[in-house]
């Protein structure tokens, strides 16, 4: 019972940037969109989140629908080291119900 | 802070043979959890705990317990390992159950069972 849903894999050229799209048509009010990201079978690393405000931190920016069914988050350089697996997750606000559930993420390879 | 920390590396059991993962954290987390990741596929939450005392089950719980004495550890318990365990094991922690709070990882645990 997916909550998102993801293009199985993207690429992009070194320098461009990476725009990377998230479904999530169920979203609850109270739920946030998060990003995170697997590099080669390390841990997964947070990358940003939101809740209908668009953000932008040092990584990436976070796009978020009026409707907040979909989400976009963009690498604005993306670069060889930007390869990974990218998780789009929904998750409740708060309490024990706000665990982390990941699915199969997009796989971006960045070419030189 | 070293973050979150697991041991061993790597590992490898015979079926039937059991074993502790171990997962630390020094961030004064309250909430940690353990995933799986078996080749090809998205992690699954295996059990987690909201503070010192308190856990629960995941989706993917049968085969493993875990206990949470410390803030700081929270060890995953292999009892008779199977092959179908064969995957990579990673611990989390975020601060309190806020859901505003990122999730930080470990390196992850190889494990093998033949």
């Amino acid at each position: 019972d997916a909550k998102t849903t993801q293009p199985t894999s993207m690429d992009c050229a070194e320098g461009r940037a990476a725009n990377l799209p998230c479904n999530h048509s169920t979203i609850s009010g109270n739920e946030y969109v998060y990003w995170y990201r697997q590099i080669h079978s390390q841990g997964p690393q947070y990358i940003i989140h939101g809740l209908k405000n668009n953000e932008t931190n040092e990584m990436a920016s976070l796009i978020i629908t009026e409707d907040r069914k979909s989400s976009t988050l963009i690498l604005p350089h993306a670069t060889l080291r930007d390869t990974a697996v990218y998780y789009c997750i929904v998750r409740p606000l708060t309490g024990a119900n706000s665990k982390l559930t990941f699915g199969k993420g997009i796989t971006l390879s960045v070419r030189p | 802070n070293a973050g979150v920390t697991q041991t061993p590396k790597f590992q490898v059991l015979k079926t039937g043979q059991s074993m502790t993962l171990q997962c630390a954290q020094d961030m004064n987390h309250e909430y940690m959890s353990w995933y799986r990741q078996d080749p090809g596929m998205g992690l699954r939450l295996i059990h987690y705990s909201v503070g010192a005392g308190i856990t629960d089950q995941g989706e993917v719980p049968n085969g493993y317990n875990v206990s949470r004495s410390t803030t700081e550890d929270f060890p995953l318990r292999l009892l008779s390992a199977a092959p179908s365990q064969t995957s990579v094991y990673f611990c989390a922690s975020r601060a309190g159950t806020s859901g505003t709070n990122e999730q930080y990882f470990g390196p992850g645990t190889r494990l093998t069972v033949t």
